[in-house]
């Protein structure tokens, strides 16, 4: 299996600009999860997906950002309009639940995100 | 309030001798405990988990974490450093008993230096 796939790996944009990230979870996994890394606050969890619905988007920080999962090999996290302080890794993991919570989760390698 | 606390930022170890990275946890109900590790412009990566049983896990790499109920914590643990596993930490927990809920606690992470 390939892992968790992230796209871009990179992605530098202007401020106000729409700036959509992608993953592809592992085949089999039926929860996803979209983490945001900064230094300033460490790893934060945006939003998580089981079985494509999702169940907690606590953490998304405002209403420019929205989180898709069309299917489960596909989701998408956009943030419309961008902001400076928007830049950040974005990570996207997955995991299979099979009803066991204590399985890990697999992360990608993270897009990173500039917003001048 | 779940809650993971990684009292140390940095950690530095000379190559060969043991290493302990502290993880202390807060959770209503039985923890599972995690580890994961990244490596520089990388995601992060499953070191090795706690579910329940025998309080000593071991995991990848040599690495191992001892959970420790009395005192909540789940130190990270190798006996030789090498130079290669300077990277940076992260504990996380999950409330065994909430629900259907996968989200993860995380800690802020430890940066761990191994100087040859």
């Amino acid at each position: 299996d390939a892992g968790v796939i992230q796209s871009p790996r990179h992605e530098v944009t202007e401020m106000g600009q729409e700036v959509t990230l992608r993953c592809k979870p592992i085949s089999g996994h039926n929860s996803l999860f979209w983490y945001r890394q900064t230094m300033m606050r460490g790893l934060e969890l945006l939003i998580y997906f089981n079985n494509n619905v999702p169940i907690d988007d606590s953490g998304m920080p405002e209403d420019r950002f929205s989180a898709k999962m069309p299917n489960a090999s596909f989701s998408t996290l956009k943030i419309q309009p961008s902001e400076p302080r928007d830049s950040a890794v974005y990570f996207c993991a997955s995991s299979s639940g099979q009803g066991f919570r204590g399985t890990e989760a697999f992360f990608g390698q993270g897009t990173r995100l500039t917003v001048v | 309030a779940q809650s993971v606390a990684q009292p140390e930022d940095q950690v530095n170890v000379a190559e060969g001798n043991p290493l302990t990275v502290k993880c202390t946890y807060s959770v209503s109900g039985n923890p599972y405990l995690f580890w994961y590790v990244q490596y520089p412009n990388r995601g992060l990566q499953f070191l090795l988990k706690y579910i329940t049983g025998d309080n000593l896990v071991k995991g990848s790499y040599g690495f191992e974490a001892e959970f420790n109920k009395s005192q909540t914590s789940f130190h990270l643990k190798k006996p030789s450093a090498l130079v290669s596993d300077s990277a940076l930490y992260f504990c996380a927990v999950r409330d065994a008993g909430a629900g259907n809920n996968r989200k993860l606690i995380w800690g802020l992470g430890t940066s761990l230096a191994v100087n040859p």
